[in-house]
């Protein structure tokens, strides 16, 4: 059974950079997408972005083929560690807008769905000098 | 970017009675890439349909889907008090994927 689970700062001050790790255990991290979602306080789902990962790349730590939303796209990174069966979010340049609760999770891909199967519980991160 | 509009923003049902989630897409979506969420008060959210009108593993099929090209329907067949929550439909496209602003679904 996979499990993701979000770790991280729960407290980033304004201007800095924001880094998350969602590490994965039951299955390998290689040829699945890996997405990030945000949910600010009492709002609605937001699509940060994903990365894949084929494996077929020897580095340990490797960005992969990413997508962005454009709202942070100049400010976000998104990597993965093979050693570590990590996926990790950096966000720079952090300002309130960036409070919320953060989420991994998979997206399958096949000819019959795209959806996000297995998610991790969230971690909070607020911004606040 | 398509932009999904949900509706009714909230719905309050008795047990038993059935529900009816719209969600209107922007532009024309993919049966493949449309799906549904379920999330409940300090929870993440969880895939109910994808592909439209398939059920996730585990999903009751009181739950169903349907809908083509921008307008799409999450279909709950005698609500149960477990069903309150929050219901997002959310989109697929090459460029990025998007959620609707969810449909509250309170079970008096």
């Amino acid at each position: 059974q996979v499990q993701l689970q979000e770790s991280g700062p729960g407290l980033v001050k304004p201007s800095e950079t924001l880094s998350l790790t969602c590490s994965v255990s039951g299955d390998s991290i290689t040829s699945y997408y890996w997405t990030w979602i945000r949910q600010p306080p009492g709002k609605g789902l937001d699509w940060i972005g994903y990365i894949y990962y084929s494996g077929s790349v020897r580095d340990v730590s490797y960005s992969g083929s990413t997508n962005y939303n454009p709202s942070v796209r100049s400010r976000v990174s998104i990597s993965v560690d093979k050693s570590k069966n990590q996926i990790s979010l950096t966000l720079t340049s952090v300002t309130a807008a960036d409070t919320a609760i953060y989420y991994c999770a998979r997206e399958l891909r096949s000819p019959l769905g795209y959806h996000m199967d297995v998610w991790g519980k969230g971690t909070t991160v607020t911004v606040s000098s | 970017d398509t932009v999904l509009t949900q509706s009714p923003g909230t719905l309050s049902l008795s047990p038993g009675e059935r529900a009816t989630l719209s969600c209107r897409a922007s532009q024309s979506v993919g049966s493949t890439y449309l799906a549904w969420y379920q999330q409940k008060p300090g929870q993440a959210p969880r895939v109910l349909m994808y592909g439209v009108s398939r059920r996730a593993t585990g999903i009751p099929d009181r739950f169903s889907g349907s809908g083509s090209g921008t307008h799409f329907t999450l279909t709950i067949n005698t609500v149960a008090p477990e069903d309150s929550a929050v219901y997002y439909c959310q989109q697929y496209d090459s460029n990025a994927r998007t959620f609707g602003q969810g449909t509250r679904l309170e079970i008096k």
